[in-house]
């Protein structure tokens, strides 16, 4: 069972936007505190989208964007393209022995 | 430009072993923080594995015992020692490196090596 909690599934229509929780970070430093999110398509590597809570790496679309209220981070896609049909994962980093968690990842379906 | 090769993986009994490889190009892995994180089939992510460029290493619970992780600055390759090797541990195995910054992101992975275990 993950530290971290996510939706199993989300859809949406193209041009529509959503947003994809991930729940059990911590506001204490020792905890789960900063996020970041990958994409991956079937039989490929995991890709960097969002680091820090907000931060863009270069080369993702600017339709990617993420934030953080108390113990819950969010990944939201506008302008949704079929492109965009992957699974999405919330990842965090603590100081503790088991420094690196994983959501359980969420299936992005686009109608 | 960061590359990551994963190599070793394939099919092995159950309470065998393997050494899977991760070969890196434009980073060293003496100074860099790698993990191994591992994907079973039509599952998520599992984080594995971890080498600190100080060189401390942690594991998940899951695997702590059995595998041990290690590298060769000489060759700056990553390794994987899985030994006592268990039908769940079936995965597709990624390294990856992490950029220093608040989160410590992943950044850069390789395409992954396919441990099956079965007899």
């Amino acid at each position: 069972q993950s530290a971290l909690t996510q939706p199993a599934s989300v859809s949406g229509s193209p041009g529509q936007s959503i947003t994809i929780s991930c729940t059990g970070l911590s506001s204490d430093v020792s905890g789960y505190k900063y996020v970041s999110w990958y994409q991956q398509h079937p039989g490929k590597a995991p890709k960097l989208v969002i680091s820090d809570v907000t931060f863009r790496p270069s080369g993702v679309s600017d339709r990617f964007s993420g934030s953080k209220s108390d113990n819950t981070a969010s990944l939201t896609i506008s302008g949704l393209q079929a492109e965009d049909e992957a699974d999405y994962y919330c990842n965090s980093y603590t100081s503790s022995n088991t420094p690196v968690v994983f959501g359980g990842g969420t299936k992005l379906t686009v109608l | 430009e960061v590359h990551l090769v994963e190599s070793g993986g394939g099919l092995v009994q159950p309470g065998g072993s393997l050494r899977l490889s991760c070969a890196a190009s434009g980073l060293t892995v003496s100074g860099s923080y790698l993990s191994w994180v591992r994907q079973a089939p039509g599952k998520g992510l599992e984080w594995v594995s971890a080498i600190y460029g100080g060189g401390g290493t942690y594991y998940a619970d899951s695997v702590r015992g059995r595998f041990t992780i290690s590298r060769d600055t000489s060759k700056n390759t990553l390794y994987l020692q899985l030994n006592s090797l268990r039908a769940e541990d079936t995965a597709v195995y990624y390294c990856a490196n992490h950029q220093p910054s608040g989160s410590w992101p992943m950044g850069h992975w390789g395409q992954g090596t396919l441990v099956t275990v079965s007899s």
